[in-house]
């Protein structure tokens, strides 16, 4: 079966403009996440999807930072203006099932400068 | 705090010998799941092996099995045989009912030849 879809793979911008990432999720998972991962830290959960209603997003930077997925399928994450503490990778994973974990898609590494 | 704690931020391995990664976790529940996460340069998260919190028998994948200790909160990672595509980061993860997952800080495992 085809993996989670992520891109852009990088993506370099200056503080306080916005960017997009985008995620592609294993086909019928019903479960979506997207995680921020910073450099020497483990993956940290921003916003947590079923089909297309948001579980948790206790952690999600609400003022700069949004996600939606639309019919619940794709979903598109969304920071602005960015900061320079925002530089990590973003993770987007996807599950049908709670006990078979996690597929996770390759990331999206943004650094601001 | 729900924390999954990886005490060893590096370890080191020879080729072909046996090297066990260290995790313990906090959490009120009596059911959940854990897992270990393998993430190599390419940054995406590998499901290298899970355990269901009610299961008293270890899991075993191959050369990778888990010594889990209910009662003290720890499971710890066990490569056998270990080869040089082993190098990589190795997350542990804790998930509940809410199908949120905790990660550790993760291990740097170096495979030596």
């Amino acid at each position: 079966e085809a993996g989670v879809a992520q891109s852009p793979r990088y993506k370099i911008i200056e503080k306080r403009q916005s960017v997009a990432f985008w995620c592609n999720p294993i086909s019928g998972h019903a479960t979506l996440y997207w995680y921020q991962q910073i450099l020497g830290q483990g993956p940290k959960l921003l916003i947590q999807f079923q089909n297309n209603g948001v579980v948790d997003d206790s952690q999600l930077p609400k003022d700069r930072f949004s996600a939606e997925r639309l019919k619940g399928v794709d979903s598109t994450l969304k920071i602005q203006p960015a900061k320079l503490e925002d530089s990590a990778v973003y993770l987007c994973a996807s599950s049908s099932s709670l006990n078979y974990g996690y597929t996770f898609g390759s990331g999206t590494r943004l650094t601001v400068v | 705090a729900q924390t999954v704690t990886q005490s060893q931020p590096e370890m080191s391995v020879q080729e072909a010998e046996t090297v066990t990664l260290s995790c313990t976790y906090d959490t009120s529940e009596s059911d959940y799941y854990l897992f270990w996460y393998k993430q190599p340069p390419s940054r995406q998260m590998i499901l290298v092996i899970r355990q269901e919190a009610y299961k008293q028998q270890n899991a075993t994948e191959n050369r990778f099995s888990v010594n889990f200790q209910k009662a003290a909160k720890s499971f710890s990672l066990k490569i056998s045989d270990s080869q040089l595509g082993d190098a990589a980061m190795y997350f542990c993860a804790r998930a509940s009912g809410t199908y949120k997952y905790i990660f550790g800080t993760g291990t740097r495992l170096k495979v030596l030849a």
